[in-house]
């Protein structure tokens, strides 16, 4: 069956702090996106990614990066969390398009303290 | 980024009754995917209707487009307690451009 893990279900980071999330597939899929969800805001686009080392920004790329060096894995990092990071982290992967169903993890719920 | 809305934004209903729930866009779309999520949890994905569909079933769920007023519907007949989530809907424009997401409407379905 489809799956995309995450590595970790819930996370507390201090502010300054250099966070990892990482993301698995093990679906052959081209490509993965990372969001985010706040309450009252609903799933906003951080960055995606449409094959292995290629990147594009999403609507809120600010403050975060990313990293594909394999197929797939799809990591975010926030280079100096910041309170305002504090949120839930969704990763999802698409077969070949990236308008296709998308699969998602189960989620980061990341707090930055 | 041009964003669907769902209305209503929370829905409370008795199990075994229908859910409609609704979503609108802005411009012209690719197709429109429905998704799930359970609380904390990722998201599902449901069904998805392109944009030269009319109606779309899968099991309990019933999908439908209507392009020339920029709106969708998704029903839930009989609907269980275990229906209860998020659901969201989720567009694009054109192309291979990324879905992007409704803020989503929360159902809950009491027994």
């Amino acid at each position: 069956d489809v799956k995309v893990t995450q590595s970790s279900r819930y996370l507390v980071k201090r502010t300054g702090e250099k966070v990892f999330l990482e993301c698995v597939q093990d679906m052959d899929h081209e490509n993965m996106f990372w969001y985010r969800q706040d309450p009252g805001l609903g799933l906003r686009l951080i960055y995606f990614s449409y094959d292995v080392k290629m990147k594009e920004k999403g609507d809120i790329p600010e403050g975060y990066s990313v990293s594909r060096e394999k197929k797939e894995r799809f990591s975010l990092i926030l280079e100096s969390a910041s309170t305002n990071q504090t949120s839930m982290y969704l990763c999802a992967s698409s077969l070949w398009d990236t308008n296709e169903k998308l699969f998602f993890g189960s989620g980061t719920q990341l707090s930055v303290l | 980024s041009q964003q669907g809305e769902e209305d209503p934004q929370a829905l409370s209903i008795q199990e075994g009754e229908n859910a409609t729930m609704n979503c609108s866009y802005k411009t012209s779309i690719n197709n429109l995917q429905w998704y799930r999520q359970n609380s904390g949890r990722g998201l599902v994905h449901l069904i998805l209707i392109r944009s030269n569909e009319r109606e779309k079933h899968s099991g309990r769920l019933r999908v439908t487009l209507d392009t020339s007023k920029k709106s969708s519907s998704l029903l839930i007949t009989a609907s269980r307690a275990a229906d209860t989530a998020s659901y969201f809907c989720a567009t694009v424009n054109s192309g291979n451009t990324p879905l992007v997401f409704g803020k989503g409407t929360r159902l809950s379905v009491i027994a």
